[in-house]
C-alpha cells in the first residue's frame, strides 16, 4: 500500500532564508509521482512541482526544488527566498504511474513566514 | 485559458436536503476528480472519471453520494440525502495524463454545511 508522511504539523521561517518540507514516501511501484501542492488561507489547491521516480535530476520550479532521495525514499520541498506570500499549507502527494493514477496526499504543512 | 470552475463556491444546506456541486474541467482535460477534504480526514479521492466515464468510486463514502458525467466538460457530485457529517470543502480537479503531463489542477472548491 502507497503511504505519504509529512511530520511537520508547522513551520515558521524568516523572510528571504530558505525552508525545507519533508515528505517520506512508502510505496512498492516501480514507476511513480511525487507532486507538491500550496493550499493558501483562500482554499484553492496550487500545483508547485512534480518529480518521476525514474528522473535523473531534481525538478526545480523557479523558487521552488525537489529534494529527491529515492533510497531514503523521501522527497522534500525546498523554498529558497521566502516571501510572505509563501505562508500556507503545503501537501506532498504521489501517484502510481500508469494505471489508476490515484493520488494519495499528506497531512500537510503549515508554513509562516515572518516579517 | 479558464481554469478548472466549481459551482456553487459555497452551499449551507438542512439535513435531509439534497445537494447536487458542479464542475467543469479544463477543456482538453480527459481525466477528471472529486475530492473530500476536512479537518479530521484531509483530501480524499472520491471517484475519478477517464474520458467522461468512471474509473475507480472506492472512496465514496455510502450509496448517499452519486457522479456523473454526462460529457467531456461537465461533472456532478450529487449527496441525496445530506447529513452533518458531510460538511466538507469538495474539490474538483482535472488532469491530461500521460509521459510528459502528472499533474492535476484543481478547482477552487465548494464549501458545503449542512445544518
Amino acid at each position: 500500500a502507497q503511504k505519504i508522511t509529512q511530520t511537520q504539523p508547522g513551520m515558521f521561517v524568516q523572510e528571504k532564508e530558505a525552508v525545507t518540507l519533508d515528505c517520506t514516501y512508502d510505496t512498492s511501484d516501480p514507476s511513480y509521482g511525487l507532486f507538491w501542492y500550496k493550499q493558501p488561507s483562500s482554499g484553492e489547491m496550487i500545483f508547485l512541482i512534480y518529480q518521476g521516480s525514474y528522473d535523473q535530476q531534481n525538478a526545480t520550479e523557479g523558487r521552488y526544488s525537489l529534494n529527491f532521495q529515492k533510497a531514503r525514499k523521501s522527497a522534500n520541498l525546498v523554498i529558497s527566498a521566502s516571501q510572505l506570500g509563501d505562508s500556507a499549507m503545503y501537501f506532498c502527494a504521489m501517484a502510481r504511474l500508469g494505471g489508476t493514477y490515484k493520488y494519495i496526499f499528506g497531512t500537510g504543512t503549515r508554513l509562516k513566514v515572518l516579517a | 485559458d479558464a481554469g478548472v470552475i466549481q459551482s456553487p463556491r459555497h452551499e449551507v444546506t438542512e439535513m435531509g436536503q439534497e445537494v447536487t456541486l458542479r464542475c467543469k474541467p479544463i477543456s482538453g482535460h480527459d481525466y477528471l476528480f472529486w475530492y473530500r477534504q476536512t479537518m479530521m480526514r484531509g483530501l480524499e479521492l472520491l471517484i475519478y472519471f477517464n474520458n467522461n466515464v468512471p474509473i475507480d468510486d472506492s472512496g465514496m463514502p455510502e450509496d448517499r453520494f452519486s457522479a456523473k458525467m454526462p460529457n467531456a466538460s461537465f461533472s456532478t457530485l450529487k449527496i441525496q440525502p445530506s447529513e452533518p457529517r458531510d460538511s466538507a470543502v469538495y474539490f474538483c480537479a482535472s488532469s491530461l495524463l500521460g509521459p510528459d503531463s502528472y499533474e492535476q489542477y484543481f478547482g477552487p472548491g465548494t464549501r458545503l454545511t449542512v445544518t
